[in-house]
């Protein structure tokens, strides 16, 4: 069975400073893609970051890092400089199979605060 | 814009009343899914559709339907058999295999009066 495991309800973080949100995961699946999403207030889900199981870099995009550690299962968030605007909740996820309508199955999130 | 609309944004649901949430997307994406939220939560499945007329239950199907006659359309009814409605629920559309993210709407909240 398929699962994604955040363990981190909650953090606070200082404005400017780097955040790493954790990730575990646990498939039997060979080809897989993990997923970071970013949950405003407002309830929206915005994409932000994919990394492929047999991606050999770590995948970037803009302020966003994820360090996939695939021996270990981890698919860790780094947001660097964080800003006031980050402050929302963060869902891991995982897709694994080749058809569009394979499931897609969330972590139970983490809530991020950022002080000024 | 292509995007994922779901209306409406707020709704209210009379004890054994059925109330359906519309999702409409023009991504021309094959799957549709339906989530529910409860408050500090994570997502849970609740239907998936891969093709038009075709449809599965997710983790928390009971009390719920869905239909598929279009591709760009998945509505999603609540049931008076879904006990505990009160919830937000989201809608999301994808193209391709694992390594396509979902595409979400802006959600819909639905509360018990």
């Amino acid at each position: 069975a398929q699962k994604i495991t955040q363990t981190q309800p909650g953090m606070f973080v200082q404005e400017k400073e780097a955040v790493t949100l954790d990730c575990t995961y646990d498939t039997s699946d060979q080809s897989y893609g993990l997923f970071w999403y970013k949950q405003p207030s407002s309830g929206e889900m915005i994409f932000l970051i994919y990394q492929g199981s047999y991606d050999e870099q770590n995948a970037t995009e803009g302020r966003y890092s994820l360090n996939f550690q695939k021996a270990r299962k981890s698919a860790n968030l780094v947001i660097s400089a964080s800003q006031l605007g980050d402050s929302a909740m963060y869902f891991c996820a995982m897709s694994a199979g080749y058809s569009s309508a394979s499931k897609i199955i969330f972590g139970s999130g983490t809530r991020l605060s950022i002080r000024p | 814009d292509g995007g994922i609309t779901q209306s409406p944004k707020y709704l209210f649901r009379k004890e054994g009343q059925n109330v359906t949430l519309s999702c409409e997307q023009n991504l021309n994406h094959d799957a549709m899914y339906w989530y529910r939220q409860d408050p500090g939560q994570g997502l849970r499945l609740i239907y998936y559709s891969q093709i038009v007329n075709d449809f599965q239950k997710g983790d928390i199907a009971e009390g719920y339907s869905v239909s598929r006659e279009k591709k760009e359309s998945f509505p999603l009814t609540v049931t008076s058999a879904q006990k505990n409605p009160t919830a937000f629920y989201l809608c999301a559309s994808r193209q391709g295999g694992f390594n396509q993210p979902q595409h979400f709407g802006d959600g819909t909240r639905l509360s018990i009066l």
